[in-house]
């Protein structure tokens, strides 16, 4: 298995752009996390799917951030329009239960100039 | 508000001494506490669990240990080695829930 994968790996985008980060889960997987990673905050829960259907997005900072599971081996996290204090470390994750712990991506670091 | 808190952002061991990472919770619905290792552009790893009926979780070098009426875990790593230098976080959830609340981490480094 080559585990959750993201793309890109790295993104750096003027303000004010379009980003769009996608992340494939482990086959077999239920459970999809997108998480950011900040120096003050650590990792921080965006929102989580069971099953592509969203549960809980209440960690999605504003309006700008979506996301959607359109099937069980895809996902995507957006930001529009993308500001400099977004620039972070996103990661994707997925699980079977959390009980057995959660396997993550390798990151998107993003740069917003 | 952050449920989940490590208050010492780095820790710096010698190799073959003990590290010990601490962290403490405020949501006593958590009943399910994990330890994750991160080392630079890789993702979190998972390393050792452990469920509220317990206080006690070993695994080679790694213990976590859990205090619940301190709301109080920590990670012992004993001895400690160069590679163990990473980031590790502290992540708890509760059993109705599949999400899980991590820490900012602490950042170790075990020097020769």
């Amino acid at each position: 298995d080559a585990g959750v994968i993201q793309s890109p790996r790295h993104e750096v985008t003027e303000m004010g752009q379009e980003v769009t980060l996608r992340c494939k889960p482990i086959s077999g997987h239920n459970s999809l996390f997108w998480y950011r990673q900040t120096m003050m905050r650590g990792l921080e829960l965006l929102i989580y799917f069971n099953n592509n259907v969203p549960i809980d997005d209440s960690g999605m900072p504003e309006d700008r951030f979506s996301a959607k599971m359109p099937n069980a081996s895809f996902s995507t996290l957006k930001i529009q329009p993308s500001e400099p204090r977004d620039s972070a470390v996103y990661f994707c994750a997925s699980s079977q239960k959390t009980a057995f712990g959660y396997t993550f991506g390798s990151g998107t670091r993003l740069t917003v100039v | 508000d952050q449920q989940v808190k490590q208050n010492s952002p780095s820790l710096s061991v010698q190799e073959g001494r003990i590290s010990i990472l601490n962290c403490d919770y405020t949501n006593s619905m958590f009943d399910y506490f994990l330890w994750y290792k991160k080392y630079p552009a890789e993702g979190p790893t998972f390393l050792i669990s452990i469920s509220s009926i317990k206080d006690k979780n070993e695994d080679g070098r790694f213990t976590v240990f859990l205090n619940k009426s301190a709301k109080h875990l920590s990670l012992h790593i004993v001895p400690s080695q160069p590679g163990d230098s990473a980031v590790y976080f502290c992540a708890a959830s509760s059993h109705n829930t599949d999400k899980l609340i991590f820490g900012t981490g602490t950042r170790l480094q075990v020097f020769p």
